[in-house]
């Protein structure tokens, strides 16, 4: 079967980094992508990855390891704006995305 | 600015009825999905678009139908609804250009649907 795996939550305090660890079995691989999603609203596009390495956006980066099927989503300086959920997802050999559950970020001043 | 939006917010409805709920986009994006959403799971794809006329099953699309008569609209039915229909729907688009395009979505807001 498909699977996403991320850890349910996660709390870290403001100005510090936090790295958020996201684990995928799937049938094929057309990119890994990440996803913020603040509570009670909708989710928006943060990355996405394709091939391995890391691809930095300003405070967030982004890592992908195909062989070990493992990607990271890396917060630096910490805003109490971060608090949020991050949703990783993969696109499989259709195209189509299979969803981890989130991963709940809480910042504490 | 372009938009895609959701009716109703909120809807509270009985085991039984049918319900539809409303998604219009004015990005012109080709492809259209819905989603549910519930605690403990990931976003759950119910049905999607690729074009007009066009209409495929996601991985949970028993109990609900879709149709696409025009480029900017895909309304979910849910044709008798059922308590376990109880969830957070989403609606995104996407415009479907270069490697990533495809999913690279833009969600509207959300409609919260209780089934008692």
């Amino acid at each position: 079967g498909q699977n996403i795996d991320q850890p349910t939550e996660m709390t870290a305090t403001e100005g510090a980094i936090v790295q958020i660890n996201c684990t995928y079995q799937t049938s094929g691989f057309n990119g890994l992508f990440w996803y913020q999603q603040h509570a009670g609203e909708a989710p928006t596009f943060l990355s996405y990855n394709v091939l391995d390495g890391l691809e930095e956006k300003g405070r967030f980066s982004s890592f992908l390891s195909r062989s070990k099927g493992y990607s990271y989503l890396l917060l630096k300086e910490l805003q109490m704006k971060d608090s949020a959920s991050y949703l990783c997802a993969v696109a499989d050999s259709n195209y189509q995305l299979i969803w981890g559950a989130g991963t709940k970020l809480i910042i504490k001043p | 600015d372009a938009e895609i939006t959701q009716s109703p917010r909120h809807k509270i409805t009985e085991t039984g009825r049918q319900v539809t709920l409303a998604c219009h986009q004015t990005w012109n994006h080709n492809n259209m999905f819905w989603y549910r959403q519930d605690l403990g799971h990931g976003l759950r794809l119910i049905h999607y678009s690729y074009g007009v006329h066009d209409t495929n099953k996601g991985e949970v699309s028993d109990g609900y139908s879709v149709s696409r008569s025009n480029t900017e609209d895909l309304p979910l039915t849910l044709e008798s609804a059922a308590s376990s229909q109880t969830s957070v729907y989403f609606c995104a688009s996407s415009d479907g250009t270069g490697f990533a395009g495809a999913n690279v979505l833009t969600f509207g807001a959300g409609s919260r649907l209780t089934v008692l």
